[in-house]
């Protein structure tokens, strides 16, 4: 149980391009989800806190307008790299949490997707 | 170990030999969680421990916490070359969804 499928895996596309990932809980609901980013050889970097049916949470520095992210339903959350470029390539992870898990929301461990790895040329 | 100002660590074993790692964090936490992670993948949950739990065990696995030195060990005995992987604390803190990750710890198991 506790599933989380992230798409695309693997994208390649010129600067200038809009990419969407998606991630969706494919076992469980989730109100929140998070998205991370990895650069090589270090530790994930949240980037934001993804809210149904209401608006992202942004971490500092993290730019609204470039990273759009749409949590439209209890199992799928959408972030959107607009018009990306060469330095936005990395590796992008989302995460879920079960909302009926068991020991309270509060002691439930996040479901990783697999990650997109973006590069931008 | 991980966060505070220390690099991420590397360690290599050969297989059937155990593994220790170890985490500190800085503030009052409701859970640490480890995790483990393959090259080019996400990453997968391995043990939970509560703030007022000291030992906890799953399989192979044993975490320690110490909240009066902000510190968690994880113990990998046993080793496999299938163990190889990176492996991250994070720390949960009270009222508060999101999860503060480590620097992580690379163990590569040789067969």
């Amino acid at each position: 149980g506790a599933v989380v499928s992230q798409h695309p895996s693997w994208v390649i596309c010129k600067s200038g391009t809009s990419v969407k990932i998606e991630c969706r809980s494919l076992d469980f609901q989730a109100t929140t989800m998070f998205w991370y980013r990895q650069f090589p050889k270090q530790s994930l970097m949240l980037m934001a806190t993804s809210n149904e049916g209401s608006k992202a949470t942004y971490e500092q520095g993290v730019e609204k307008d470039k990273f759009l992210i749409n949590h439209a339903s209890l199992t799928l959350s959408t972030l959107t790299v607009t018009s990306a470029h060469p330095e936005d390539s990395s590796f992008y992870i989302c995460s879920a949490r079960d909302l009926q898990g068991q020991g309270g929301y509060s002691n439930q461990p996040q479901h990783f997707g697999d990650g997109t790895r973006l590069s931008i040329l | 170990s991980q966060q505070g100002e220390e690099d991420p660590q590397a360690l290599s074993i050969q297989e059937g030999e155990n593994a220790t790692m170890n985490c500190s964090y800085k503030t009052s936490i409701n859970n640490l969680q480890w995790y483990r992670q393959n090259s080019g993948r996400g990453l997968v949950h391995l043990i939970l421990i509560r703030s007022n739990e000291r030992e906890k065990h799953s399989g192979r696995l044993r975490v320690t916490l110490d909240t009066s030195k902000k510190s968690s060990s994880l113990l990998i005995t046993a080793s496999r070359a299938a163990d190889t992987a990176s492996y991250f604390c994070a720390t949960a803190f009270y009222g508060n969804n999101r999860l503060a990750f480590g620097k992580g710890n690379q163990v590569v198991v040789i067969p």
